[in-house]
């Protein structure tokens, strides 16, 4: 039972331009929202996030949107860089026992190129 | 303020073999999640301790289980090892407050032969 899907495996993306990756999710209890990225060899690292209570957060080049009727969150990168070449996972928090449990998606690898 | 750490990087054991693998929480985190990531896929939530307890799990076997210290560290074992065990651990700390944001180490690539 996958709660939180990213249907696409992968993105290409001309440097400077937008990049949207996009994020499905079924699970109405789901409260908070996260993207990572990870780099081969490291662990993920923390982008953005965002509450069920909020439909947009932004941080610098980043930003998340969220449509609750849909169950659909997406991330917006704009511009675009080089660096931001990187597998990025959409998550969502749902209290589990007590527990801060976060259900992560596939992942779509990102690619920018020159 | 240090990040997360894991060790070791990386360990090979063969099956029926057991493994503990530790963390660091980041400074101040007081609360430490385990996550298994396979190849290709997203990270899976194995449980989650707080104040030294387990406070929630996933869906794994008993064979898969751990320790947190009153320094907030962490430890996770896992017994009788099976080849479908091979996958990079990793472990987050976060500080319980509401805002449910996890930090996460480099991991522990596990390969079991």
């Amino acid at each position: 039972d996958q709660q939180v899907k990213q249907n696409s495996p992968s993105l290409s993306v001309q440097e400077g331009r937008i990049s949207i990756l996009n994020c499905d999710y079924t699970n109405s209890m789901f409260d908070y929202f996260l993207w990572y990225k990870k780099y081969p060899a490291e662990g993920p690292t923390f982008l953005i996030s965002i509450s069920s209570i909020k439909d947009k957060n932004e941080d610098g080049r980043f930003t998340v949107f969220l449509n609750k009727s849909a169950k659909h969150l997406s991330l917006h990168i704009v511009p675009s860089q080089p660096g931001d070449s990187a597998v990025y996972f959409c998550a969502a928090s749902a209290r589990a026992q007590g527990a801060q449990k976060l259900v992560f998606g596939q992942g779509t690898r990102l690619t920018i190129n020159p | 303020e240090t990040g997360v750490t894991q060790s070791p990087t990386h360990l090979i054991k063969t099956r029926g073999q057991q493994v503990t693998l530790r963390c660091s929480s980041q400074s101040g985190h007081n609360t430490v999640s385990w996550y298994q990531q396979a190849l290709g896929q997203g990270p899976q939530f194995i449980f989650q301790y707080y104040r030294e307890e387990e406070n929630g799990r996933g869906n794994f076997p008993p064979r898969f289980s751990g320790l947190q210290f009153p320094n907030y560290s962490s430890e996770l074992n896992v017994n009788a090892l099976e080849l479908d065990d091979s996958a990079l651990y990793l472990c987050a700390s976060s500080l319980v407050s509401g805002t449910d944001t996890q930090y996460f180490g480099p991991g522990t690539r596990l390969t079991v032969l």
